[in-house]
């Protein structure tokens, strides 16, 4: 089926440990997202992407790091996970640049770090 | 830099009553606007948006929302509540030039009681 996946659901690790979350999509849309959710903070935007290869900070990337090498994929990695990265995380993706253009966000990842 | 407020945290509303969210925007012109809906465990849905043009605008599941230039608002309103309403709402703004990111307020949720 059509949409945008990600996986896992739901993950716990250690700190210090890297995780890595995935993000594919079946639309061939050229934007992705990375999003956090944090109680009392609604969604910041950590990371986003307006095609393969092209990627840029939004508001809280520190401790991040994303790739684009396909359209499809946009994966999120912390490289040395801490307890304040506990969160839920979103991706979303849309089709075009223009800002009018809504986003489909995905299921999220529910990550706790111990 | 665009911003959202949501000055509700929460609200609960009986099912049959009439319900209306508020969101203020703060930008220097007429941005694209947006509500989203979060059911428990998914991800964001799009409800409506507003790019131009009529002020009151129509979108899923009864709901609608009207800009108001003047306040700098954009609350989200629909006639009678159901019980699967119940769910938390977010407002959101992109600037209307080239490409914007979405900035996103931090939510209200609704609560219905029978």
């Amino acid at each position: 089926d059509a949409g945008i996946t990600q996986s896992p659901r739901y993950k716990i690790t250690e700190t210090g440990r890297q995780v890595t979350l995935m993000c594919h999509q079946t639309w061939s849309h050229s934007y992705m997202f990375w999003y956090r959710q944090d109680l009392g903070h609604g969604l910041r935007l950590i990371y986003y992407s307006a095609a393969a290869d092209i990627t840029d900070k939004g508001e809280v990337p520190d401790g991040y790091v994303v790739s684009r090498s396909k359209t499809e994929n946009f994966p999120l990695t912390l490289e040395s996970a801490t307890r304040s990265q506990t969160s839920v995380y979103f991706c979303a993706s849309s089709g075009t640049g223009d800002s009018n253009q809504p986003q489909h966000f995905g299921d999220g990842t529910r990550l706790s770090i111990l | 830099a665009q911003s959202v407020t949501q000055p509700d945290i929460h609200i609960t509303v009986s099912e049959g009553a009439s319900l209306e969210l508020r969101c203020n925007y703060s930008y220097g012109a007429t941005p694209y606007l947006f509500w989203y809906v979060q059911s428990p465990g998914q991800g964001l849905q799009l409800l409506l948006k507003y790019f131009s043009g009529d002020t009151l605008v129509q979108g899923i599941k009864g709901f609608e929302a009207e800009f108001k230039r003047s306040q700098s608002s954009f609350n989200l309103r629909k006639p009678s509540v159901h019980w699967s309403d119940a769910a938390e709402y977010f407002c959101a703004v992109a600037a209307n030039s080239g490409y914007s990111t979405l900035t996103f307020g931090k939510g209200t949720m609704l609560l219905v009681s029978p």
